[in-house]
């Protein structure tokens, strides 16, 4: 199985702070990374697919990047709204498997 | 629009099963994957499994395998997922997921776009 390991664990930002949270896979992926953000008692929202493609009506804020294991999600002025749990996935091979989420909390 | 909407929650004493469905509305349901994925408490979300809504196919995690049946009910157009023998730890959130488009009996490997609401089990003796 690949192992999706992200980076920081949690995170206190401001409104209006950029963030970025790395994941790295244990192997290569060929950019078939999702990003997904999740908010308490809420099934996870894909933010964006295939590493840097936005999913429609998701604010323009939200980029990310990477390639071969190294991928970003950044966030470039944080608003109210995106504090939240963020998750990385690899849908590269079978299983699909998520790294193990980002807290971001309000500073 | 695409929906899914799962069963509502379930308590289970170990050692029961636990069928929890989902309904497809919005879309051609036999054209697609359907996937199980399920967050216990303050961990990760994991793959349990997925079935190719058309031809019934199945794969699960290796995790799983022996305790998870995932079937479907294309008249209904309804995903069903089957967990045995449960323990403590299956008390989780399980959720549907939709996945990518299946044709000539294979389907394409994709993010998951459409999540149904999630179905809270707990198992408590």
């Amino acid at each position: 199985d690949i192992q999706m390991t992200q980076s920081p664990s949690s995170l206190s930002a401001s409104v209006g702070d950029r963030v970025t949270i790395t994941c790295r896979a244990s192997q290569g992926i060929s950019n078939s990374l999702a990003w997904y953000q999740q908010k308490p008692g809420k099934a996870p929202k894909l933010l964006l697919y295939a590493a840097s493609r936005l999913e429609s009506g998701v604010p323009s804020r939200f980029s990310g990047s990477g390639s071969g294991t190294d991928y970003t999600l950044t966030i470039s002025s944080l608003q109210p709204e995106d504090f939240a749990t963020y998750y990385c996935q690899q849908y590269y091979s079978t299983p699909q498997t998520f790294g193990q989420g980002t807290k971001l909390e309000i500073k | 629009q695409v929906q899914l909407v799962q069963s509502g929650a379930e308590v289970k004493k170990p050692g029961a099963s636990v069928k929890v469905s989902c309904k497809a509305s919005g879309y051609t349901f036999t054209s697609y994957a359907m996937h199980w994925v399920r967050q216990a408490p303050g961990q990760r979300l994991e793959w349990m499994g997925w079935i190719n809504a058309g031809n019934g196919n199945t794969k699960y995690s290796q995790k799983f395998q022996g305790r998870v049946t995932i079937t479907r009910d294309t008249s209904a157009s309804t995903a069903y997922m089957e967990l045995s023998s449960l323990r403590s730890e299956d008390t989780a959130v399980y959720y549907c997921v939709r996945g990518g488009y299946c044709s000539g009996g294979s389907c394409f490997a994709e993010y998951f776009q459409h999540w149904g609401q999630g179905t809270l089990v707990t198992v408590s003796s």
